[in-house]
């Protein structure tokens, strides 16, 4: 059974802090780690595709990194924004071999104005 | 480019009913999955077909969950007889066998069993 974490659970920041948070992943067999943000009653929407260790992903003030070797990937947000509230997912892809995916719990973020 | 489409997006029913979910992946995926997401175990992966074949279905909840894709642009999801604790929103999603796409999502279909 593959275990993926993400920690914090939950979090509350005031609007113009920055944030980060991790998710951790078996470091053997890695493929591919996604990172997704959720909004509330809408479906899941990608952020980032991370497939080589030392990977660094941009979008807006939204970043990511990725070491495979210890099984790690970071989120960062820079000057959170109400509009940045959502359950942000990351999900790890095991080996090559078809498309074993496995989500974390989600880390819940909340920005408040 | 249409998404992923899910039907129906809502549906009440009541318990003992069957109750089928629809998927229409996007063309040209070979990857399709179904997902249940709940309070307690957030999103969960019930099963995933590669080119129309199942893959892996260890995470179908017991048996009166059963899903199937005739085709490449059709997949659905069974429960029958149904029962309150189903109740939840479903997800579909696909994607290509390239690990650099990632999976794209249906909007759901939120299910309440009476």
């Amino acid at each position: 059974i593959l275990n993926v974490e993400q920690s914090p659970q939950s979090l509350h920041v005031q609007e113009g802090d920055s944030t980060n948070f991790t998710c951790s992943f078996p470091s053997s067999n890695f493929y591919a780690l996604h990172w997704y943000r959720w909004e509330t009653a809408k479906s899941p929407e990608a952020l980032f595709v991370m497939t080589l260790n030392g990977d660094e992903k941009k979008k807006g003030r939204i970043s990511a990194t990725l070491n495979t070797k210890e099984g790690y990937s970071y989120l960062y947000i820079k000057g959170s924004q109400p509009e940045d509230s959502a359950t942000y997912l990351c999900a790890f892809i095991r080996d090559n071999y078809g498309q074993n995916f496995v989500f974390g719990p989600g880390t819940r973020l909340s920005v408040l104005p | 480019d249409a998404g992923v489409i899910q039907s129906p997006r809502h549906e009440v029913t009541e318990m003992g009913q069957e109750v089928t979910l629809r998927c229409k992946p996007i063309s040209g995926h070979d990857y399709l999955f179904w997902y249940r997401q709940t309070m307690m175990r957030g999103l969960e992966l019930l099963i995933y077909f590669n080119n129309n074949v199942p893959i892996d279905d260890s995470g179908m909840p017991e048996d009166r969950f059963s899903a199937k894709m005739p085709n490449a642009s059709f997949s659905n999801l069974k429960i029958q007889p149904s029962e309150p604790r189903d109740s939840a929103v479903y997800f579909c999603a696909s994607t290509h066998r390239d690990p650099n796409q990632p999976q794209h999502f249906g909007d759901g279909t939120r299910l309440s069993i009476l």
